[in-house]
């Protein structure tokens, strides 16, 4: 079945860009997704991209596909506080669901 | 309302208890869905329905029984539970199936 892996923890200073890094094994996924999990609350979609893009904008969130080595990133430009939360990179590979990885818990220090 | 619901947001139960999580979606979706989401592993699918028609169980132990009577409320009941079962359980809704998700803010399950 899908894999999907993300690091668990990334630590930035206020204003500085973040990087989130994923990596999945099913080349036939379609739609690639990056969520946002607030404290106590359920997932918030931020982001997405189909896979004949390589890239895209919105704002300060950049999304970065890689197909031949099947890595997607979220870069957040000028990274703030309220932007801690864990971020989660999910796929979809044509099953009735999406395949989430773990999670990634971005700690904001201001 | 707007979004996806979920009721109680909370909720602290006994092993012997029989209650019931709610979900409901004001997005006109056709397809709706149980997560669990604990420490110990990252989100799991329980239960998928699409056009109230249950089309995926994940293995899922019989202590849980999902029902959507309708494409817009979907209740998760819980009955004998362990507390292993503790975790938020996340509730979405989608377009198509399984298109982009939308999901509710969870309830908070503790079993005692």
């Amino acid at each position: 079945g899908e894999d999907v892996e993300q690091s668990l923890f990334l630590s930035v200073r206020e204003g500085d860009s973040s990087v989130i890094n994923c990596t999945y094994t099913d080349s036939s996924s379609t739609y690639l997704y990056w969520y946002k999990q607030e404290p106590g609350a359920g997932l918030q979609l931020l982001t997405y991209i189909f896979s004949n893009m390589d890239m895209k904008q919105d704002q300060r969130l950049t999304v970065l596909l890689n197909k031949k080595d099947k890595h997607l990133s979220l870069r957040i430009a000028d990274t703030q506080t309220g932007d801690s939360a864990i971020y989660f990179c999910a796929v979809n590979t044509g099953r009735r669901a999406l395949t989430f990885g773990s999670g990634t818990r971005l700690q904001v220090q201001p | 309302e707007t979004g996806v619901t979920q009721t109680p947001r909370h909720l602290v139960m006994g092993m012997t208890n029989k209650k019931s999580l709610k979900c409901e979606q004001h997005l006109g979706h056709n397809a709706m869905y149980w997560y669990k989401q604990s420490a110990k592993k990252p989100l799991e699918l329980m239960f998928v329905y699409s056009l109230e028609e249950r089309v995926e169980n994940n293995s899922v132990p019989s202590r849980f029984s999902p029902e959507c009577p309708n494409s817009s409320h979907l209740f998760l009941h819980l009955h004998t539970l362990q507390p292993e079962d503790s975790a938020l359980y996340l509730c979405a809704s989608s377009q198509a199936g399984y298109n982009e998700q939308f999901f509710g803010p969870g309830t908070r399950l503790t079993v005692l």
